[in-house]
């Protein structure tokens, strides 16, 4: 069973800060990652997306992926109150026709 | 940008009821999605399509049929709704090649079966 594991949260930080998140996965054959956000209510939306190994930065953003260590992470710089929500890690397995499989999401909640 | 509409954003249905969800996309994609999405549990798959006519199930089918008998509109039917189907149900088309990999969700369906 393919599997994509992420801290369910809640996680907390004064707005500045900057937020992580991390995300596992178990195939290693996978090649393709992604940070949707879920506001409350509402439904998910893509917010970064990374396939080689090494940094991605995207405004506030920086998607982050090892794919030795099986480990797929998101920095929140400067994080703001807008920034509460739900973060879906999802992981696409089998190829170009895979399916994503996402993971349980992390909350994240920014106080000001 | 690409608008994905589903047909009700609330419904109460009763046990044992065939329940309909409609999925409509306005961006030519091929590739749709069914998913529901539960407390504690996440984003769990039901059924896709990659084309007219063609699906797949996914990983919870059980219980589940899906319909794509045009491109641009994607079904989940409940056959015989039950309690333990009371869901947030969430319909997605997928953008591939040019602009990246994209999933683009409608707005959700709450079904409440009693």
């Amino acid at each position: 069973q393919k599997e994509v594991e992420q801290n369910s949260g809640p996680l907390s930080v004064p707005e500045g800060a900057i937020a992580s998140l991390n995300c596992t996965y178990s195939d290693r054959g996978s090649q393709s990652f992604f940070w949707y956000r879920q506001y409350s209510g509402k439904s998910p939306e893509l917010i970064m997306s990374i396939y080689s190994n090494g940094d991605k930065e995207d405004g506030r953003f920086t998607a982050q992926l090892n794919k030795a260590s099986q480990y797929v992470s998101l920095l929140i710089r400067d994080s703001q109150p807008s920034d509460s929500a739900t973060y879906l890690c999802a992981v696409r397995s089998g190829g170009s026709q895979g399916n994503l499989i996402f993971g349980k999401g992390t909350k994240l909640s920014v106080k000001p | 940008d690409v608008k994905v509409t589903q047909s009700s954003r609330y419904l109460v249905k009763r046990t044992g009821e065939k329940v309909f969800l409609e999925c409509v996309q306005d961006m030519d994609h091929e590739n749709m999605f069914w998913y529901r999405q539960d407390p504690g549990l996440g984003l769990r798959l039901i059924y896709f399509s990659y084309d007219v006519k063609m699906k797949e199930k996914g990983d919870i089918p059980e219980g589940y049929s899906v319909s794509r008998e045009k491109k641009e509109r994607f079904s989940l039917i409940l056959e015989s709704a039950s309690t333990n189907q009371t869901s947030m149900y969430l319909c997605a088309s997928r953008r591939t090649g040019m602009g990246g990999e994209k999933l683009f969700f409608g707005s959700g369906t709450q079904l409440s079966v009693l």
